[in-house]
């Protein structure tokens, strides 16, 4: 069965910090992936997808996410955060269908 | 285009009651889902249908039923509601490729 697993429960960091957020599949075939954000008390937004090809993805708010096959890896990373990134974080693995598989989530806090 | 609405935004039941929680959608999408969120647990699936007239049990199904009448609804009903239900409910449709979500309903079970 497939699965995904987020390393970091919660992170802190200050305003211009770079971010790094960690996202681990399980699933053998081909996949979808995507990170979803969830600002405080407001519903998921889709921030980017890969679907296939250029296994480096930009997404909007200059999110970009890399995609490595070989390490069931697909990370989500912003050189230089802002407060207003302060938010939840969820990546997501997809077959297509039915077949959408969440993380637990990773809690992003940006200090002023 | 409203994208996926939710009604109601929170509801506050007593064990025992009934509810249902309406998902609606206007993108024409086959695929509707509803989830549960909790504290530290992400996202679990509830059930889901893949078109009209259609459901099926998600990861955590018990005490809830769906019904797909029509393409656009897809309603979540508690028959019995215990204090283990408190969670946050988002529905979602998806194109087979991105899911969307509406805002979520807030339910609390006292």
């Amino acid at each position: 069965a497939q699965s995904v697993s987020q390393h970091n429960h919660h992170v802190i960091l200050s305003e211009a910090a770079s971010l790094e957020l960690g996202c681990n599949y399980s699933y053998g075939g081909t996949v979808n992936l995507f990170w979803y954000v969830q600002y405080p008390g407001q519903h998921l937004q889709l921030l980017l997808k890969y679907f296939s090809g250029d296994p480096l993805v930009k997404g909007i708010k200059g999110f970009e996410a890399e995609f490595i096959k070989s390490k069931f890896s697909f990370n989500l990373r912003k050189p230089s955060v802002q407060w207003s990134d302060t938010a939840e974080y969820f990546c997501a693995l997809g077959q297509g269908g039915q077949n959408f598989v969440f993380g637990p989530g990773t809690r992003l806090s940006v200090l002023p | 285009n409203a994208g996926v609405t939710q009604t109601p935004k929170f509801r506050v039941l007593k064990t025992g009651q009934s509810m249902t929680l309406l998902c609606a959608q206007d993108m024409n999408h086959e695929y509707m889902y509803w989830y549960r969120q909790d504290p530290g647990m992400g996202l679990r699936l509830i059930h889901y249908s893949v078109g009209e007239g259609t459901t099926a049990k998600g990861e955590v199904p018990d005490g809830y039923n769906v019904s797909r009448l029509k393409k656009q609804n897809f309603l979540l009903g508690l028959e019995s509601a215990a204090p283990s239900q408190t969670s946050v409910y988002f529905c979602a449709s998806s194109n087979l490729e991105t899911q969307y979500f509406g805002p979520g309903t807030r339910l609390l079970v006292l």
